[in-house]
């Protein structure tokens, strides 16, 4: 079983759409969690951070159930722009020693 | 001003050759990554470096050797190519424990290795 699974989609939705991506984990001792978005021959850039209080940025909503190990990123108001991978992306520590472990992504193309 | 480069962008060489891929910071970041991406997307760690010291070393085979001159500096050196190295290669970096756990990694442009 992978560490981070998320569905990889491709999610095709028109402009407008809201569109909402989930991923779970498997290392209970993860301690920080992301979302990257990476566009088609890129690197990854981070996208936004997750807390178990949720967080928004825009139209752009995020949110973490360390209960149940699962991670959401919502989209309203899809753009064009918004094609890309988003990869949920969880780290865990241990002393000085951190690594993200990303997960396979999952494609959205966003269509007129 | 780029914060993470990497070079070169592309890289072309036959099966059983040594190649280099140079990697540079200008963040300040106390810890530097090589990850590697491969035909399926996947991302995976394969080393990391704090302070020029090496923290994390992912089962990847030993034809492949990282070196931190400095810790702005993180070059990746692999011997013997083979066919299934070909993948991209991205170099990362992060503040680390200085900069709080929350924050995330900068990663370079990514080098295309494509082994003939």
């Amino acid at each position: 079983r992978k560490e981070v699974e998320q569905d990889p989609g491709p999610f095709n939705v028109p402009e407008g759409a809201t569109v909402a991506f989930n991923c779970t984990y498997s290392n209970s001792a993860s301690q920080s969690f992301f979302w990257y978005r990476q566009d088609c021959r890129k690197e990854p850039k981070l996208l936004m951070s997750v807390y178990s209080s949720g967080n928004e940025d825009g139209r752009f909503t995020a949110q973490l159930n360390r209960a149940s190990q699962y991670i959401s990123l919502l989209i309203r108001d899809s753009k064009l722009s918004d094609s890309a991978t988003y990869l949920c992306v969880v780290r865990a520590h241990t002393g000085t020693a951190s690594k993200l472990t990303f997960g396979t992504g999952t494609r959205l193309q966003v269509t007129l | 001003d780029t914060a993470v480069s990497q070079t070169p962008k592309y890289l072309v060489t036959q099966m059983g050759n040594d190649k280099s891929i140079k990697c540079e910071q200008n963040l300040g970041h106390d810890t530097m990554y090589w990850y590697k991406q491969d035909s399926k997307k996947f991302l995976k760690i394969m080393f990391s470096y704090n302070n020029k010291e090496l923290i994390i070393n992912e089962t990847v085979p030993n034809r492949f050797s990282p070196k931190s001159p400095d810790k702005a500096h993180l070059n990746l050196h692999i011997n013997s190519l083979e066919l299934g190295d070909s993948a991209v290669y991205f170099c990362a970096s992060s503040q680390g424990l200085k900069g709080g756990w929350n924050y995330g990694y900068t990663f370079g442009s990514g080098t295309r290795l494509t082994v003939v």
